[in-house]
């Protein structure tokens, strides 16, 4: 069964620096890209970039790039997400989700179930 | 970046109707196209890709169609369990947008 099982919730201060994971189990992990997915309270969903674990090769949203740091350990089927200097505006729910090609285009099929990051003083 | 635009943002409606959410792409996506529905406090479920492909085990009343630009969404009949927020999100180019999301709400 595949499954991508992420860290727990965590409560920060600005300024202070986090690392949060993505374990994947049930399938080859460095054969399918992994992406990030942000959810500000009551907010839509932003892409902020996808990692393929294999050669760690990595896409950025322009959104993203720079306030963040996608990575991934092969060895231990784990894909990381993890900022230097945290902001309240950091505040939010964070997915992963696994990508897979289906019928000519790309989807993402299985997601974990969310890692929530609170940054406040 | 590729902006996706859905419609409405949200739209109230009573179980057994017939419901459509429209996405549109800021240039041409081919079928590069993906729904999604999300519940509160739960990850998104894909329902829908390639624009019109039916995810495994998601019930047939829901159905995609579009090509290029216009896309759309349709939920046959409406059961208890779809009233939820959806998104469509295009993978033709990084960074792969969602649109802002249209929330079924229950009449």
């Amino acid at each position: 069964e595949v499954q991508l099982v992420q860290s727990g919730a965590e409560v920060k201060k600005p300024g202070e620096s986090l690392k949060i994971s993505c374990k994947g189990s049930g399938y080859s992990f460095t054969s399918y890209w992994i992406g990030w997915v942000r959810q500000m309270p009551g907010k839509g969903l932003e892409w902020m970039g996808i990692i393929y674990p294999g050669d760690s090769d990595t896409r950025y949203s322009p959104s993203f790039q720079g306030q963040v740091t996608i990575s991934a350990d092969k060895s231990i089927s784990t894909a990381y997400l993890q900022w230097s200097s945290l902001k309240a505006s950091d505040t939010a729910m964070y997915y992963c989700a696994r990508r897979i090609r289906g019928s000519g285009s790309y989807l993402f099929d299985y997601w974990g179930q969310g890692t929530l990051v609170t940054v406040s003083s | 970046d590729i902006q996706m635009t859905q419609s409405p943002s949200s739209v109230s409606a009573s179980v057994g109707d017939r419901v459509t959410i429209t996405c549109r792409a800021s240039q041409g996506i081919s079928s590069w196209l993906a729904w999604y529905q999300q519940k509160p406090g739960k990850a998104p479920k894909l329902l829908i890709y390639a624009a019109s492909s039916l995810q495994s085990g998601v019930p047939s009343r829901f159905s995609g169609s579009g090509s290029g630009t216009d896309f759309t969404l349709t939920i046959s009949s409406l059961q208890p369990e779809d009233f939820a927020t959806y998104y469509c999100q295009q993978s033709y180019s990084t960074p792969y947008t969602f649109g802002q999301g249209t929330k079924l709400e229950i009449k």
